[in-house]
């Protein structure tokens, strides 16, 4: 059964805490995207990957951090220096058509 | 460069009657245009997509897209919509396999019984 992972579906933590966010794909994409999304905001891109062991920032990369070291999985770290971090995560795969994991709802109190 | 304006961020209609959501764009070269759904506190999933062919698209669940150039247009309709399509909807626009993917801020759709 292909298709796109992420875990957990919510996740609560105290600020100041780092916290990382799991994404895994069996699709076989090259590329893999993580996005935020807050109420009104559509989807904001925070780093992606299109090849392993190589990443880059997008529109909304501070506070977070990335590793790509096996093609199936890019985890994404949220750190004590993103001063917002309560939302919805997005993982997806796919450079042109997109796969869409089904999101992990983090509550930073 | 390239973007994507969807024109409502919300839109209601009677279960039963047609449904447009309407999405505007810009690019440099020829783009490719998808749709996407969210229900809430889901992750995306396609709808349809225009990739150069046929400019009338049909997607999943009754929904097809018509792609107009000359209006730099795509917009999203369903002949009858039911309850499950209430949901968020996003346009999104990529000019080719490479390049970076814009999403429309999203059209949050209510179905009024």
């Amino acid at each position: 059964d292909g298709g796109i992972t992420q875990s957990p579906k919510y996740l609560f933590r105290k600020e100041g805490q780092n916290v990382t966010l799991s994404c895994e794909q069996n699709l076989n994409h090259d590329a893999m995207y993580w996005y935020r999304q807050d109420p009104g905001q559509g989807l904001r891109l925070i780093y992606y990957s299109q090849i392993v062991n190589d990443f880059q920032k997008g529109d909304i990369a501070e506070g977070y951090s990335v590793s790509r070291e096996k093609k199936e999985s890019f985890p994404l770290t949220v750190t004590s220096a993103q001063k917002n971090p309560t939302a919805f995560y997005l993982c997806a795969s796919g450079s042109y058509e997109q796969y869409f994991g089904p999101g992990t709802r983090l509550t930073v109190t | 460069a390239q973007s994507v304006t969807q024109l409502d961020s919300h839109v209601s209609v009677s279960e039963g009657t047609p449904v447009l959501l309407r999405c505007n764009y810009s690019s440099s070269y020829s783009p490719s245009l998808f749709w996407y759904v969210q229900h809430p506190n889901k992750g995306l999933q396609l709808l349809l997509k225009y990739t150069s062919a046929a400019t009338l698209v049909k997607g999943i669940n009754g929904f097809e897209a018509e792609f107009k150039k000359s209006e730099t247009s795509f917009h999203l309709t369903k002949p009858s919509a039911h309850m499950s399509d209430a949901a968020e909807y996003f346009c999104v626009v990529t000019a080719n396999r490479d390049d970076k993917i814009i999403f429309g801020k999203g059209t949050r759709l209510h179905i009024l019984p």
